[in-house]
């Protein structure tokens, strides 16, 4: 069963524009990761935020967690077409390590 | 530093066929996987392997076997594929310090 549900399916935006999407989850979790797939590759990592924390900043990538309502967004600002790609949250389930996927946002940014 | 090596990356089976993935990473990681992904569902996991010598199922285990060659590899085989198994295939490792996955490019198989 997956963990994680991600909001929006797809996202179409400009250049330019920011771009949030958002994930929820159902168990507790030790921490909230967020990957990127490009088409046709494999994922990359791209931030984790633990659960105690409540943001996190990567360069133009900002993370929320909100334990008390199991959710968690991705904001990229000042999106780029090179940004296009899907995005991916993950959370671990506790046990060894494990991460279960969500089935990801679809960002496409037009130039 | 290749990182997590698969091959094949194309692969066209007909039905009944097996085949066998392989997996290897170079960052001497303890822990493997094996995700499958289609389309609207994200990864699913197939099987994993905490360390050498142990392998544990996943979600979808089955029509599925697993050898934890080494701790550099993690193949994973199909015995009689069926086009319920077309899909793309990733192996992942983890880095034990932050639970962080590293991803293979992935196989791309069909079963006709």
């Amino acid at each position: 069963s997956q963990q994680g549900e991600e909001d929006p399916q797809a996202l179409s935006i400009q250049e330019g524009e920011n771009a949030t999407m958002n994930c929820s989850y159902k168990t507790s979790i030790n921490n909230l990761q967020w990957y990127r797939q490009n088409s046709g590759r494999g994922l990359v990592h791209l931030i984790l935020i633990r659960s105690n924390e409540r943001e996190k900043h990567s360069g133009r990538l900002r993370v929320t967690l909100d334990t008390s309502k199991k959710s968690s967004s991705l904001l990229i600002t000042a999106s780029r077409a090179a940004d296009t790609a899907s995005y991916f949250c993950a959370t671990d389930d506790n046990q060894g390590g494990k991460l279960i996927f969500g089935q990801g946002t679809e960002l496409s940014v037009k130039p | 530093n290749a990182g997590v090596t698969q091959t094949p990356k194309f692969q066209v089976l007909k039905t009944g066929q097996s085949m066998t993935l392989q997996c290897a990473q170079d960052m001497n990681h303890n822990s493997m996987y094996w995700y499958r992904q289609d389309p609207g569902m994200g990864l699913r996991l197939i099987y994993y392997s905490a360390s050498e010598g142990t392998t544990d199922k996943g979600e979808v285990p089955n029509g599925y076997n697993v050898s934890r060659l080494n701790k550099r590899e993690f193949s994973l085989r199909l015995e009689s594929a069926a086009p319920s198994q077309t899909s793309v295939y990733f192996c992942a490792s983890t880095d034990p310090v932050g639970n962080i996955q590293y991803f293979g490019a992935g196989t791309r198989l069909s079963v006709l």
